[in-house]
């Protein structure tokens, strides 16, 4: 049990429309991580939150945005959804100082 | 470009054999060498993990063998049981780990028959 929660874990969009996942983290976990996750490949690095700030990105457009919360959760906000946006979106978080990463079980979006 | 590449992308080992999944990377600003194991419908999870200071990191049936010149490193899981029938991922990333963006392999799906 890693401490880390997602929802929803399953997901049904339309292409265009809006999406807004959820992670909530252990208590003490500064640093949140979100990753994609697509059918039969490795995780994608999304971005990274600390303390409420951005600090990386991957490669991925401005229409995935996230937010990180004072309480420890934090958001992954997609807008405009493409078809190709299908996939296990992955949080993951840290209490720093060099702790390994600790996985969700994911949120499973499907955009049709 | 894929910074991480992992073989094979399946593998079929007989119980109690060894189970080797190779892992190649090109950034050598990459220090920090994770292996990550996934079951169906869970979330990676942190098997073991290497920094190039060292040569070689065993934890119980697993083991990591990294080769800095060569670029490369690989897992080996002895006695592989059928508990142990996972998707494996190896990742890297700089900063000796505290920089949290892992570069993931493509995966390599573990199958140990009885």
């Amino acid at each position: 049990e890693t401490g880390v929660t997602q929802s929803p874990t399953h997901l049904i969009k339309t292409r265009g429309q809006q999406v807004t996942l959820r992670c909530s983290s252990q208590s003490g976990h500064n640093t949140v991580s979100w990753y994609q996750q697509a059918l039969g490949q490795g995780p994608q690095f999304i971005f990274q939150y600390y303390r409420e700030e951005e600090n990386g990105r991957g490669n991925f457009p401005p229409r995935f945005s996230g937010l990180q919360f004072p309480n420890y959760s934090s958001e992954l906000n997609v807008n405009a959804l493409e078809l190709d946006d299908s996939a296990l979106y992955l949080c993951a978080s840290s209490p720093g100082q060099n702790s390994p990463l600790h996985f969700g079980n994911g949120t499973r979006l499907t955009v049709t | 470009q894929q910074q991480v590449k992992q073989s094979p992308q399946s593998l079929i080992v007989q119980k109690g054999g060894i189970s080797i999944i190779n892992c190649a990377y090109e950034n050598t600003a990459f220090d920090y060498f994770p292996w990550y194991q996934q079951f169906p419908g869970k979330g990676p999870a942190l098997l073991i993990a290497i920094r190039p200071d060292v040569s070689e990191k065993k934890e119980g049936r697993f083991t990591i063998s990294f080769n800095k010149s060569a670029k490369q490193f690989s897992l080996h899981i002895m006695d592989s049981q059928p508990g142990d029938s996972a998707t494996y991922f190896c990742a890297a990333s700089e900063d000796g780990g505290s920089n949290y963006k892992l570069t993931f392999g493509k995966g390599t799906l573990l199958t140990v028959n009885p």
